[in-house]
């Protein structure tokens, strides 16, 4: 069965520093990952998807996620965070042939950002 | 443009009483998922529908669960006789196409509370 995982409910990161969130997917079959962010009262906002080509991906607002197949892992990077990145963020995978239309999520990541 | 549109944005029922969820897409999206999330859980897919048509309904409990999306109107989530473990946050997402690569939007969700 489909799952992702987020293994960090909760992150703390000062102002300025690195920040990482994980993700571990399992899927039979060739997976497209995804990942949103979410922000108090809002709706969730995609951040950056991959499909296939480069593993490396680009998204909005600084954000990168390396796909790495052989650690079924995509995870979400920026060098530099900013007190706004403060939000929830998810994870989530669906399949080559639904894409966006039947996505499985991780239980989601909570940013806090400290001065 | 404006987004996906849910109302009401808070939805407190009663046990046994009927719950409705409504859901605007972006326009000219003529398709709609529906997803919901369970306190301290990932969103979980519901249902797929396209204009007049469910596409895919995997999601959906068996019982007491409904959704339309009427060919004037909009998408409709219809919980019957609501019961404590109803209580959740239903997100609704619309897209352009059903092709797996056509981003679907989210809409900021209904948290509904039954009492």
């Amino acid at each position: 069965a489909q799952s992702v995982t987020q293994p960090d409910i909760h992150i703390t990161v000062s102002e300025g520093a690195s920040l990482e969130l994980r993700c571990n997917y399992s899927y039979g079959a060739t997976p497209y990952l995804f990942w949103y962010v979410q922000s108090p009262g809002q709706g969730l906002q995609l951040l950056l998807k991959y499909f296939s080509g480069d593993t490396l991906v680009q998204g909005i607002k600084g954000f990168e996620a390396e796909f790495k197949r052989s650690q079924s892992s995509f995870n979400l990077r920026k060098p530099s965070v900013h007190w706004s990145d403060a939000a929830e963020y998810f994870c989530a995978v669906g399949g080559s042939n639904t894409g966006f239309q039947k996505l499985v999520f991780g239980t989601g990541t909570r940013l806090l950002v400290s001065p | 443009n404006a987004g996906v549109m849910q109302n009401p944005r808070h939805l407190v029922r009663r046990r046994g009483q009927e719950a409705r969820l409504r859901c605007s897409p972006m326009k000219g999206h003529s398709h709609v998922y529906w997803y919901r999330q369970l306190p301290e859980e990932g969103l979980k897919f519901m249902v797929y529908l396209q204009k007049e048509n469910i596409i895919d309904e995997s999601g959906m409990p068996k019982e007491r669960f409904s959704a339309e999306f009427p060919k004037e109107g909009p998408s409709i989530l219809r919980i019957q006789q609501v019961v404590r473990g109803d209580s959740a946050a239903y997100f609704c997402a619309s897209s352009l196409t059903g092709s797996e690569n056509t981003e679907a939007f989210f809409g900021q969700g209904t948290r509904l509370t039954v009492v």
